[in-house]
Formats: structure tokens, C-alpha cells, sequence
């Protein structure tokens, strides 16, 4: 089943902080964020482990709460370079393929 | 090093015609996935190869999609007779390892938009 995300759309002021969740009725082994520009490949930004080992970019920072199956994305000081659609997509812990979730559209105003 | 490349970047094709899109992965990745992302939404998975062999197809809509990836590095989804629902972006990936879901990067094309008239 396709994990939820929210919010669906968010505008910020540069500067400003936002937070983006992922949620999921299965239990997952790894969450998968995305960041995608219309028009454009979907860019890595980080992988969250069950277990609590993340793999990603330094400026990136984010979690996954085992329990609740859920994992939240903060992006902080936004820049113009943040906007795009950001994608959460959630994997099993033997499986390949990851399932997405409808996207967080991200605006980031000067 | 080159990303994952896709070609053509833009398709257009009336309906009941047949068409094949091309994936080149990263050289050396072992995994290749192919989703197609609807207007609004997120990537879809449609299936999924380990070298030559497609190991899950599940996500393949009808038997009108195909795929293959005969040398285990090129892959090719061919479309045929196709219809306005299958217009939507087709995006590769590709993965230097197995199971994705155990937190190994997957890295996308730009894709190929698919319009059928």
C-alpha cells in the first residue's frame, strides 16, 4: 500500500523551516527520500534504516519512528533550491522495490 | 561519471501504436527498475530485473507492457497498442546492489513522457 505524506503542499519563505512526514500501515525496513524538479530525474537525499542508521546528504536531516512506522523529513533555513516535489518511498527489509508515496510539493519564496 | 539515461525524452504516438522506450543504467549496477509516474503522483513501480533476469513484474498493468534487458545493462520497455491511459512519465532506475528496500540507493533517469493522442 502506498504510504501517505503530508502535508500535500507547502509554501515557505526563504529561511523558513518545514517538515514533511511519511506514513505507512506496514512495517518497513527502510524509507527513501526523494527530491524531484519538474521535469527532472528524482534526486537522492536520504535513506532511514530500521534500526536507526541514515545514509544521506549532511545538510539533510530527518527520522523514522519504528513503532509508528513513520518518518519525518526537516528542512531547515530554506533556500530557493529546495522547491520540487519531495517523494518518500518505503522498502521491505528483502525486498526490491520501493513503493511511493503522491509527493509534498514544496514552494520556497524569496 | 554518467547517470542513468533515457531515451527519448518525449514521445508522442496516436493510440494502437506500438512504442519502446530505453533505459541505459549506470555501468556496473546490477538492479533496473522501471515505474511510470501519472501526472501529480508518485513514481509507480512496474518491474524489476537482477542483471538479464526480470525478477518481479508484478507492477506491469497489462500484457500490452513488456520489458527486457537482454545483456543485463540496457533495458527496453515496449508499449504496445497503446491507449490514452498509458500516457505518463516512465522512469528508470538503477542500483549497484540487490534489495533496495534494505537501504541501498536507487538512482533515476530524467525519464521519457509518453502522450498518446
Amino acid at each position: 500500500q502506498q504510504p501517505v505524506q503530508s502535508p500535500q503542499a507547502v509554501i515557505l519563505r526563504e529561511g523558513e523551516d518545514a517538515v514533511i512526514n511519511c506514513s505507512s500501515s506496514k512495517a518497513l525496513y527502510s524509507v527513501h527520500w526523494y527530491r524531484q524538479k519538474h521535469g527532472e530525474a528524482p534526486v537522492f537525499l536520504m535513506i532511514l534504516l530500521k534500526g536507526g542508521e541514515q545514509k544521506g546528504h549532511e545538510k539533510i536531516s530527518a527520522s523514522f519512528n519504528e513503532k509508528k512506522q513513520q518518518s519525518s523529513l526537516y528542512l531547515t533555513a530554506s533556500q530557493l533550491s529546495y522547491s520540487g516535489t519531495y517523494f518518500c518511498g518505503t522498502g521491505r527489509e528483502y525486498g526490491n522495490k520501493l513503493v511511493f508515496g503522491a509527493g509534498t510539493i514544496l514552494r520556497v519564496k524569496s | 561519471g554518467a547517470g542513468v539515461s533515457q531515451s527519448p525524452r518525449y514521445k508522442v504516438a496516436k493510440r494502437g501504436q506500438d512504442v519502446a522506450l530505453r533505459c541505459d543504467p549506470i555501468s556496473g549496477h546490477v538492479s533496473l527498475f522501471w515505474y511510470q509516474q501519472a501526472l501529480g503522483q508518485g513514481p509507480e513501480f512496474l518491474t524489476y530485473f537482477q542483471n538479464e533476469a526480470q525478477l518481479d513484474k508484478s507492477g506491469l498493468p497489462s500484457d500490452r507492457f513488456f520489458a527486457e534487458r537482454p545483456e543485463g545493462s540496457v533495458s527496453t520497455l515496449k508499449i504496445q497498442r497503446t491507449q490514452q491511459e498509458d500516457s505518463a512519465v516512465y522512469l528508470c532506475a538503477s542500483s549497484l546492489y540487490l534489495l533496495s528496500g534494505r537501504g541501498y540507493e536507487q538512482f533515476f533517469g530524467p525519464g521519457t513522457r509518453l502522450t498518446v493522442l
